[in-house]
């Protein structure tokens, strides 16, 4: 499995944020999506391609279709900065397959 | 919430070895898997490899094959993560993570390793 991300987006406050990520085939366990901060743990934002974590907000939402998942934030605020990683299962060798990450600056 | 505990920040001299240790507290553990990945300043994140260790097997990824090795003592609820032959690329903050259903639920707060002379 590859799976690809842009390596940077900008969005102005209160706009909205679409983030993709690609791959040769995304698996049947879904698409998951993380938030890291600088030198903070990642915390899980998006599992099962569009199901919110308790205590992510509604702003997050996710979708699929084909072999590109999206990750999209409404109204982005200052706080949602960070770099966004998506990860699929790679069901062949039993292991998780990261994206590169998309940095997400708000302006 | 699941809070991972990792062992502090280590400095090490190229060609040596590191131990970073995960420490799962609340006695789940065993009940899910305990992946390890790493992020390398300006890198994204690179899997390393994961354990389960109720059964106590790992997988790791082709690029550390023979370098790391991931254990698992189920009487202290720790995993750990031995990297050998420590080179200046592998300088990066490692991460434990509570890996069930296909997904990270749950990560610890990283482990800083520089590898300088």
């Amino acid at each position: 499995y590859v799976v690809t991300q842009a390596p940077s987006v900008s969005v102005a406050p209160g706009q909205t944020a679409r983030i993709t990520c690609g791959g040769n085939t995304l698996s049947d366990r879904g698409v998951h999506w993380y938030l890291q901060k600088p030198g903070r743990a990642p915390v899980l934002v998006l599992f099962d391609d569009s199901d919110r974590p308790s205590g992510i907000p509604e702003r997050f939402s996710g979708s699929r279709s084909g072999n590109t998942a999206t990750l999209t934030i409404n109204r982005v605020e200052a706080g949602d900065e960070g770099d966004y990683f998506c990860q699929v299962w790679d069901d062949d060798n039993e292991y998780p397959v990261f994206g590169g990450g998309t940095e997400l600056t708000v302006l | 919430q699941v809070q991972l505990e990792q062992s502090g920040a280590e400095m090490k001299q190229p060609g040596s070895s590191v131990r970073v240790s995960c420490q799962v507290p609340g006695g789940s553990f065993g009940t899910f898997a305990i992946t390890w990945m790493r992020r390398a300043p300006g890198q994204g994140p690179e899997w390393i490899g994961r354990i389960i260790p109720i059964v106590d097997t790992s997988k790791y990824s082709r690029n550390f094959q023979g370098r790391v090795t991931i254990t698992a003592d189920k009487s202290t609820a720790t995993a750990y993560l031995d990297l050998t032959d420590l080179q200046f690329d592998d300088t990066a903050t490692y991460f434990c993570g509570r890996d069930t259903a296909y997904k990270v639920a749950f990560w610890g707060q990283g482990s800083l390793v520089t590898v300088a002379s």
